[in-house]
């Protein structure tokens, strides 16, 4: 089964700066790399998402980086703002099951 | 995206009872599915629903504690059964078009058990 790290478990910034989030994984077979946002009291929220044949992503403040070849992708906030704080999961897979890692705690201080 | 409602939202249940939680889409979907995320953890897949037949368990999961059902492609329910207080945890149901990864999550249920 996929084998999912995900660096670091928690990340504190100051609002403006970037906050980036590491996911590794471990099957090769894996082509879909999304990330979700959950917050305090919520279902996971599906924020970007890469699929293998594209090295990267961007959608306004956020952005998802591959490497294939390394088994890792990241996930980029510019611009942070207080209501980004909140719990980032990566999930990758090759099949229609998700492999979570164990989640990223964001803290925006203004 | 679709709209995900569950129902209850949440509940405090004394052990040994059972709950059943239910989920309704918006719209008709092919895949749906239950996760469970204990306090302060990741998400763990439970199993997923079939329309028409059995659900498919993930290794640590069995019917017998967390029977499911899917009448339909909008409508799936999990019962937790026979509950302790290591059941207590959020309970989540998501959804995915046929041939497409991106999954959609309710907004869970959170389950006490006392």
């Amino acid at each position: 089964g996929e084998n999912v790290e995900q660096h670091p478990s928690t990340l504190s910034v100051q609002e403006g700066d970037s906050a980036v989030i590491k996911c590794t994984y471990s099957d090769s077979a894996s082509n879909y790399f999304p990330w979700y946002k959950q917050e305090l009291g919520k279902g996971p929220q599906l924020i970007i998402d890469i699929r293998s044949n594209v090295g990267e992503k961007k959608d306004q403040r956020i952005a998802v980086t591959l490497n294939k070849t390394a088994k890792h992708f990241s996930l980029h906030i510019t611009e942070t703002q207080p209501e980004d704080s909140a719990v980032y999961f990566c999930a990758p897979t090759g099949y229609s099951t998700l492999t979570f890692g164990k989640g990223t705690m964001l803290l925006v201080s203004p | 995206s679709a709209v995900i409602s569950q129902k209850p939202s949440r509940d405090i249940c004394q052990r040994g009872t059972s709950l059943t939680i239910q989920c309704q889409v918006d719209s008709q979907v092919t895949m749906m599915f239950w996760y469970r995320q204990q306090p302060g953890q990741s998400l763990t897949l439970i199993a997923t629903a079939n329309q028409g037949s059995e659900a498919t368990y993930e290794s640590g999961f069995v019917i017998d504690k967390f029977p499911i059902s899917r009448p339909n492609l909008t409508f799936s329910t999990l019962t937790v059964s026979n509950m302790s207080p290591e059941d207590s945890s959020i309970y989540l149901c998501s959804v995915a078009a046929s041939g497409n990864n991106e999954q959609f999550f309710g907004p869970g249920t959170r389950l006490t058990v006392l």
